[in-house]
């Protein structure tokens, strides 16, 4: 059975860093594509970012180019976002998922993160 | 970052078929060369469940009641034997090949009266 196992939210001021980690279990992770994917209170879901199966390629929406990081280590079956530069807006459920949008996807139970003062 | 379209709610009666619709443009829904759209279906408090890819294929396990199509810019997701379990918040989703990114629709609220 697969499962999908977010940490490391939270609450943060603006400005600050945060690094969502997401472990995969019952899954080879190395095959996959993974995505994260947020939803801010009372509002849809909004992909993030998602990185290739070895780690050598990532796609960013653009709200966060430049100051969210994804990344993998297949030897750990884990992703990772770093987040840095945090703003209000960036306030959300974050899922971590594999194959989002293809044949395999799967969610995880999502984890929160809340930048405020 | 532009989006897709979709209509904020639909309502229908049990057992009846409702279809929901997704505007794209040719950078996305209508790419032929891309990845096409798909469709999650997300309950309230729950994680969203992806119904359908690459226009019109359904994951493993999910029921034939759903029926993904795509005419051009438009993607649609026809329900047919509406089930009270049916009643959640569609979100259908495309690749844009201009932004080098997935994006989504607003989401529809689809109740079962």
């Amino acid at each position: 059975e697969v499962h999908l196992v977010e940490s490391g939210g939270g609450l943060v001021q603006p400005g600050g860093s945060l690094r969502l980690s997401c472990a995969a279990s019952g899954l080879t992770f190395s095959n996959y594509w993974m995505d994260w994917v947020r939803q801010a209170p009372g509002k849809g879901l909004e992909w993030v970012a998602n990185i290739k199966q070895d780690g050598s390629g990532q796609n960013y929406v653009d709200s966060v180019k430049g100051r969210f990081t994804i990344s993998r280590d297949n030897a750990k079956n884990s992703l990772y976002l770093q987040m840095n530069g945090l703003r209000g807006e960036d306030t959300a459920v974050y899922y971590c998922a594999r194959d989002l949008f293809g044949s395999g996807s799967y969610c995880g139970q999502g984890i929160q993160v809340t930048v405020s003062s | 970052q532009a989006g897709l379209t979709q209509p904020p709610s639909v309502s229908k009666g049990l057992r009846q078929t409702a279809t929901l619709t997704c505007t794209g443009n040719s950078n996305n829904v209508g790419n032929e060369g891309h990845a096409g759209a798909a469709w999650l279906q997300q309950n309230r408090g729950h994680p969203p469940k992806l119904l359908s890819y690459r226009n019109n294929n359904r994951p493993s396990g999910i029921s034939e009641r759903f029926s993904p199509s795509r005419s051009g810019n438009t993607a649609s997701l026809t329900i047919t034997g509406l089930q009270p379990e049916d009643e959640a918040d569609y979100y259908c989703s495309a690749w844009d090949s201009s932004l080098g990114a997935w994006v989504f629709g607003g989401g529809t609220k689809l109740t079962v009266l």
